[in-house]
């Protein structure tokens, strides 16, 4: 079945990067994403990958696919205590019916 | 962008009792889903709201303990039966738009508790 992997907490320092990691298991998704969710708020699209794609830069994020090995990764520079939040890696899929399956979820601490 | 408004934004209901949470889209969409987020998980996906006709429900989820309605392309209905406490989450309606299936809109959420 579908199954999408993340780590749960990642730490950094202001100013520095962060990459977020996440697997996923179904070769047929079309589009993977990153949502963003701060405490108390919905869900907040920051940016997706169509699966033919291999990088995608959008300003200060950078999300790097690799199909082969189902590898996703999402990557923050120059990471600003705003920046704190979950992190959801998530991958539209039509196994079974077409919807979007979401990892657990990764919580990102940003130190001034 | 696409606008979803769901009500309530919360509750706090009784056990045994049930609950029905409204999404309303601004513009028709072909898809619309409904997700449940329980206390410091993920989302979780409970049914695919049809229009129309009986939505889809994924593993782990019934139609007796979630109802759903879609009348519409902008409107559907899911209703939390006979709650007990392990119903408290945040329930989220979600939705793509016709012809724009790239991204996902969601609603702010309900947030459910159970007492």
């Amino acid at each position: 079945g579908e199954d999408v992997e993340q780590s749960l907490f990642l730490s950094v320092r202001e100013g520095d990067s962060s990459v977020i990691n996440c697997t996923y298991t179904d070769s047929s998704s079309t589009y993977l994403y990153w949502y963003k969710q701060e405490p108390g708020a919905g869900l907040q699209l920051l940016t997706y990958i169509f699966s033919n794609m291999d990088m995608k830069q959008d300003q200060r994020l950078t999300v790097l696919l690799n199909k082969k090995d189902k590898h996703l990764s999402l990557r923050i520079a120059d990471t600003q205590t705003g920046d704190s939040a979950i992190y959801f890696c998530a991958e539209r899929t039509y196994t079974g019916g077409f919807k979007t399956i979401f990892g657990a979820g990764t919580r990102l601490f940003v130190k001034a | 962008s696409a606008v979803i408004s769901q009500k309530p934004s919360r509750d706090i209901c009784q056990r045994g009792t049930s609950l029905t949470i409204q999404c309303q889209v601004d513009s028709q969409v072909t898809m619309m889903f409904w997700y449940r987020q329980q206390p410091g998980q993920s989302l979780t996906l409970i049914a695919t709201a049809n229009q129309g006709s009986e939505a889809t429900y994924e593993s782990g989820f019934v139609i007796d303990k979630f109802p759903i309605s879609r009348p519409n392309l902008t409107f559907s209905t899911l209703t939390v039966s006979n709650m007990s406490p392990e119903d408290s989450s945040i329930y989220l309606c979600s939705v793509l738009r016709e012809g724009l299936d790239t991204e996902a809109f969601f609603g702010q959420g309900t947030r459910l508790t159970v007492v």
